[in-house]
């Protein structure tokens, strides 16, 4: 199976800031990562796909990117509606798998 | 707009079957772009893909839970289901099924409000 590491597992961060979120994937899976968005008791909603195409109707604040096998998720510029879980997911290979997921919190 | 819910019984004994029913409404089941998948995630963890089927049919599944697992589809009535059999207490976990699209680089959209199952006797 493919693992995705994500880090950090929780970050801090006050409206304005700029938020990176990594991912990290065991081996090469071109740009085949989607990323989620997860308020608690609500189902996660897409953000990104294909690494760094932004789902339609997702603010443009919200950015992805790929560096060798580090993925990113960018947050430009922090609301307050921003504060929840994301995950990361690769889509290269069977068993599809997500990352373990960061919670960004009010600082 | 495309919408699922997940529908299926909230408490579930060791040892038995669960069974749980994704209703697609607001578009079409059948699609050779999408594919329908069921995600689980425990209480305060992370997302666990489960398994995916088309709407031909074919499915694919997620080898940790594979010998237990059923994924099945009904196009005449807008539904797909799951069943795991053999349960324990570590299949306690919020169900969710979503749309998956088709292809590497496919992400998960619209997805079900979620039903969680508790497994206890």
């Amino acid at each position: 199976d493919i693992q995705m590491t994500q880090s950090p597992s929780s970050l801090s961060a006050s409206v304005g800031d700029r938020v990176t979120i990594t991912c990290r994937a065991s081996q090469r899976i071109s740009t085949y990562v989607s990323w989620y968005q997860q308020k608690p008791g609500r189902a996660p909603k897409v953000l990104i796909y294909s690494a760094s195409t932004l789902q339609s109707g997702v603010p443009s604040r919200f950015s992805g990117g790929l560096a060798g096998t580090d993925f990113t998720l960018t947050i430009s510029s922090l609301q307050p509606e921003d504060f929840a879980t994301y995950y990361c997911q690769q889509s290269y290979i069977i068993p599809l798998t997500f990352g373990g997921g960061t919670k960004v919190e009010i600082k | 707009q495309l919408q699922l819910q997940e529908s299926g019984p909230g408490l579930v004994k060791p040892s038995q079957t669960l069974s749980l029913t994704c209703t697609v409404s607001g578009g079409s089941i059948s699609s050779d772009t999408h594919y329908w998948s069921w995600i689980r995630q425990p209480a305060g963890k992370g997302l666990e893909w489960i398994g995916r089927i088309f709407t031909n049919g074919n499915t694919n599944y997620n080898p940790s839970l594979e010998s237990r697992l059923t994924i099945s589809i009904d196009t005449s009535k807008s539904q797909f289901s799951l069943r795991l059999s053999s349960l324990t207490a570590a299949d306690t976990a919020v169900y969710f099924c979503a749309r998956g699209t088709v292809g590497r680089g496919g992400w998960f959209d619209p997805w079900g409000q979620g039903t969680l199952v508790s497994v206890s006797s």
